[in-house]
């Protein structure tokens, strides 16, 4: 079945450094990937999708690769900020609409 | 921003009990999901819905679980007989269609404690 690993340790950075996420899948090979955003009792709040045939896309301080190869993802932050501090989920779309989501990585960022 | 509104934010119910929680996805979206997330957990999907039907249920979804639209604007999850482990925070979600390159809009869940 999909799998989907994303770092289960906390990330903490210095307020200003660029945040790194990692996502890998395996057993998959998904046309496109997304990112979200989980705050304590919220639910997810989309961030950027991207297709297999683009290697990265940005949105302001964001930014997210896509290597096919390696079937992974990154996620990065840059100038990070305390307000960055969430769970960053990494979600592969399937052909039938479900997400698969990863369990997702903590970023805390000090300021 | 137009959102996905879910009621009630936190359900207690007792073992064995009926529970029904409430969803009202954006309003222009066709396709509406249900996932579930166990405390310290990942997101789980449930089950995507599309014209009246169910489009596709995951394992999870077993014959406790019913889902309905019962009118232009809810939807709803039905767990019929409730067991500990339904335990969780369940969230709705919505998107404009299907297709794999589109964002879903999640509502901000329901916690459901099963006691």
């Amino acid at each position: 079945s999909q799998k989907i690993e994303q770092n289960s340790e906390a990330l903490n950075i210095q307020e200003g450094k660029t945040a790194t996420l990692t996502c890998n899948y395996t057993n998959y090979s998904p046309a496109y990937l997304q990112w979200y955003r989980q705050d304590p009792g919220r639910g997810p709040v989309f961030l950027l999708l991207i297709r297999e045939n683009e290697k990265e896309k940005r949105k302001e301080r964001l930014k997210v690769t896509f290597d096919t190869t390696l079937k992974q993802s990154l996620f990065h932050i840059t100038a990070s900020q305390p307000a960055d501090s969430a769970t960053y989920l990494c979600a592969l779309s399937s052909n039938t609409g479900k997400l698969i989501f990863g369990q997702g990585t903590t970023l805390q960022v000090k300021p | 921003e137009p959102e996905v509104t879910q009621t009630p934010s936190h359900q207690v119910t007792q073992m064995g009990q009926e529970v029904i929680l409430r969803c009202v996805p954006i309003s222009n979206h066709l396709y509406f999901y249900w996932y579930r997330q166990i405390l310290g957990q990942k997101v789980e999907f449930l089950v995507s819905f599309y014209n009246n039907e169910i489009s596709e249920k995951s394992e999870i979804f077993d014959d406790q679980f019913s889902v309905e639209r019962p009118d232009g604007s809810n939807f709803t999850l039905k767990i019929r007989s409730t067991k500990l482990e339904d335990s969780a925070m369940y969230f709705c979600a919505s998107s404009v269609d299907k297709a794999e390159d589109q964002p879903q809009h999640f509502g901000d869940g329901t916690r459901l404690s099963i006691l």
